[in-house]
């Protein structure tokens, strides 16, 4: 089975602008979690999705969003891009609900460097 | 708040030395979990084990073992007879019973071992 999958790999942007990241999670997992690491520090957590509703948000700004779609799958978005948003976007998805907490299963994740 | 300590930064060692990781956490929820993952080169976290808050037996996975003392409020992770394959940075994490899929994760330790 193919696990949690993220596009792209990399990304480079431009301050001010805008970048759009996606995640499908593995099969059957309705859950999906964004967190941001950056460089030298653990992950931190961002937002989470179930059945396309947000059920956590971590003390990110406004100009980060996230939506999920009716086949699990993610966006993350972030607007008028920073240079401190330069970090490695990891996404995770879990087989149960909001209200269960099973193991997070991580993809890859996107490299995104501003410039 | 939750928090959780990773305080060693970076551990180099021989192959076939034991190793231990500490990490050190810090919560007012009375049922939370407690995760270490792996990261090797690549990006992707790896998932290695998930314990609560009531279950303090240690476990032992082939050359993994875990020591989780909750008067301590510690969970920490030892390899024995390390190889070269186990070097990665590793993360301790903690989730709260009510903070959905949100994890808190330590800042990891960078294990090198050396040939």
């Amino acid at each position: 089975d193919a696990g949690v999958t993220q596009s792209p790999t990399h990304l480079i942007k431009t301050r001010g602008q805008q970048v759009t990241l996606r995640c499908s999670p593995i099969s059957g997992h309705k859950s999906v979690s964004w967190y941001q690491q950056v460089l030298g520090q653990g992950p931190q957590f961002i937002f989470q999705y179930y059945e396309k509703e947000e059920r956590g948000r971590g003390n990110f700004p406004d100009r980060f969003s996230a939506r999920q779609f009716p086949n699990y799958s993610s966006e993350l978005n972030v607007n008028a891009l920073l240079l401190g948003d330069s970090a490695l976007y990891l996404c995770a998805s879990t087989e149960q609900g909001a209200l269960r907490l099973y193991e997070q299963y991580f993809g890859p994740g996107t490299r995104l460097t501003v410039t | 708040a939750q928090k959780v300590t990773q305080a060693q930064t970076e551990i180099s060692v021989v192959e076939k030395e034991d190793v231990t990781l500490d990490c050190v956490y810090e919560t007012r929820d009375t049922t939370y979990y407690l995760f270490w993952y792996k990261q090797p080169p690549s990006g992707e976290l790896v998932f290695l084990i998930r314990r609560n808050s009531f279950d303090e037996q240690n476990e032992i996975s082939g050359r993994y073992s875990w020591n989780f003392q909750k008067s301590t409020s510690s969970f920490n992770f030892t390899i024995t007879a390390s190889q070269v394959v186990d070097s990665a940075v590793y993360f301790c994490a903690l989730s709260g019973r009510r903070g959905a899929q949100k994890l808190v994760f330590g800042q990891g330790t960078r294990l090198t071992i050396n040939p």
